[in-house]
């Protein structure tokens, strides 16, 4: 199956400065990259997603990129804000299983007033 | 619409007693999905249902635990009996998608947070 690995589990970063997430993935096949941010004692809720057909999507401060052939994406934060401090998941799957995403671990991002 | 809705939000339970999470799914979704949270192993899915009918359940522990769908709004979770090493956040999530089709975004519930002393 897939296996999702994430990094860095910890991250602190003052306010206003960028906030770098990485994920590789083991699974060729899997063309469908979603992250999720869950807040303090919240539930996970998808924040954006990228398809294996594009390198690189942007929201507003979030940008994601894919590298398919290294297997791994990435999870960008410009500017950030006290509110970005939550975990991010990412996760990893395949069209053709419908939503059987495999997550990433987790990364905790505080960010610094 | 409510959103996924989980029961109870907290459960406290000694080892070896039998622990029964509850879910109700968006109204109109046909996925269903089981996660675990854990500090050391992040979300684990443990059990996929589509359309009431577990279609991977390749991620549950072991035979302590079992899940059911009975119908369409309502899903359970069991574990029988308990051990410490289950205590986690266990969230019900639900999906508008089909076994070959798909829908990305997944919808979760609040949460259980499960301790077993």
């Amino acid at each position: 199956g897939e296996n999702v690995e994430q990094h860095p589990s910890t991250l602190s970063v003052q306010e206003g400065d960028s906030a770098v997430i990485k994920c590789t993935y083991s699974d060729s096949a899997s063309n469908y990259f979603p992250w999720y941010k869950q807040e303090l004692g919240k539930r996970p809720q998808l924040i954006i997603d990228i398809r294996s057909n594009v390198g690189e999507k942007k929201d507003q401060r979030i940008a994601v990129t894919l590298n398919k052939t290294a297997k791994h994406f990435s999870l960008h934060i410009t500017e950030t804000q006290p509110e970005d401090s939550a975990v991010y998941f990412c996760a990893a799957g395949k069209t053709n299983t419908g939503n059987q995403f495999y997550f990433g671990t987790g990364t905790s991002l505080t960010v610094i007033p | 619409d409510a959103g996924v809705i989980q029961s109870p939000r907290h459960e406290v339970t000694e080892m070896g007693q039998e622990v029964t999470l509850r879910c109700k799914p968006i109204s109109g979704h046909n996925s269903l999905f089981w996660y675990r949270q854990t500090m050391m192993r992040g979300l684990e899915l443990l059990i996929y249902f589509n359309n009431n009918v577990p279609i991977d359940d390749s991620g549950m522990p072991e035979d302590r635990f079992s899940a059911k769908m009975p119908n369409a709004s309502f899903s359970t979770l069991k574990i029988q009996p308990s051990e410490p090493r289950d205590s986690a956040v266990y969230f019900c999530a639900s999906s508008l998608a089909g076994q070959g089709a798909f829908n990305e975004k997944l919808f979760f519930g609040s949460g259980t947070q499960l301790s077993v002393l």
